[in-house]
C-alpha cells in the first residue's frame, strides 16, 4: 500500500533561516506531488505541485520554493524565513488527477 | 469570487440530527469532486468523492449540481464523533482547490 511520511511534525525557526522540509512518498511511481499551507484557523492554500521529477509549478509567489529531485520525493525550501511563513504545511500526493489526495501528517512551523 | 465558497458555520447540531452542507465553485470546468474532513491539528483526510449521479457511504451522502455548480454532504444521524471541519474540493487541470472548511459540532 502507499504511504506517504512528512518530517519533521513541528518546527520553531527564527525570523530570516532557512528551511527545508521533506515529504517521501512509498509503494507508487510517479505520482502528482503537492504541498500547501495553512494559516491558523484558515483554509488550504496550493503553493507548488509537481507532475514529474524536476516539474515544479509554483501557484502563489513568495520566498518559498520547492524540488523533486527524485521521482518520490518532494522539498519544500526557503532562504529566509519570514514571520507570515507561519503555518501548516501538509504535503499530499495523488496517482492523477480524476483521484482524491491523500496527506502527510503535516508540519506545524512558527516563525519566531 | 473565490474558486470554492463554503459557509464557515459553525452548525451545531443534537446527536442523531440530519445536516446538509453546500459549497459552491466557479470554475465550470472543474473534473472531479470530493469531500475532506479535517480534526483540529490534524490533516485533512478524504471522506468520499462526489459523483453526478449522487453517491452514498452509510449516513453520508454525496451530490453534484453542475448546472448550478454546487456540490453537497448530507449526513444523517450525526455521532458526537461527526464534529470536525469538513472541506469541499474540485480538481481541474492538476490542481485540487479546497473550499475554507465548515465547521460541525455536534453536541449530546
Amino acid at each position: 500500500s502507499q504511504t506517504i511520511h512528512q518530517w519533521p511534525a513541528t518546527l520553531v525557526q527564527p525570523v530570516g533561516s532557512p528551511l527545508s522540509l521533506e515529504c517521501t512518498v512509498e509503494g507508487t511511481s510517479n505520482p502528482n506531488l503537492y504541498w500547501y499551507r495553512q494559516a491558523a484557523g484558515r483554509g488550504l492554500q496550493l503553493l507548488f505541485y509537481s507532475v514529474g521529477i524536476g516539474q515544479i509549478s509554483s501557484e502563489v509567489p513568495q520566498n518559498l520554493s520547492a524540488s523533486r529531485p527524485q521521482d518520490r520525493q518532494f522539498i519544500l525550501s526557503s532562504k529566509k524565513l519570514l514571520l507570515s511563513d507561519s503555518g501548516f504545511y501538509l504535503c499530499a500526493w495523488s496517482p492523477g488527477q480524476s483521484y482524491g489526495y491523500t496527506f502527510g501528517s503535516g508540519t506545524r512551523l512558527t516563525v519566531v | 469570487r473565490k474558486e470554492v465558497e463554503q459557509d464557515p458555520g459553525p452548525f451545531n447540531v443534537p446527536e442523531g440530527a440530519t445536516v446538509a452542507f453546500n459549497c459552491t465553485y466557479s470554475n465550470s470546468a472543474s473534473q472531479s469532486f470530493f469531500w475532506y474532513r479535517q480534526d483540529c491539528r490534524k490533516e485533512p483526510k478524504l471522506l468520499m468523492s462526489v459523483y453526478s449521479s449522487g453517491n452514498e457511504d452509510g449516513r453520508f451522502t454525496a451530490q453534484l449540481n453542475r448546472a448550478s455548480q454546487y456540490i453537497s454532504l448530507l449526513i444523517r444521524d450525526s455521532k458526537l464523533s461527526d464534529s470536525a471541519t469538513y472541506l469541499c474540493a474540485l480538481v481541474y487541470g492538476n490542481k485540487l482547490v479546497f473550499g475554507a472548511g465548515t465547521i460541525l459540532r455536534v453536541k449530546s
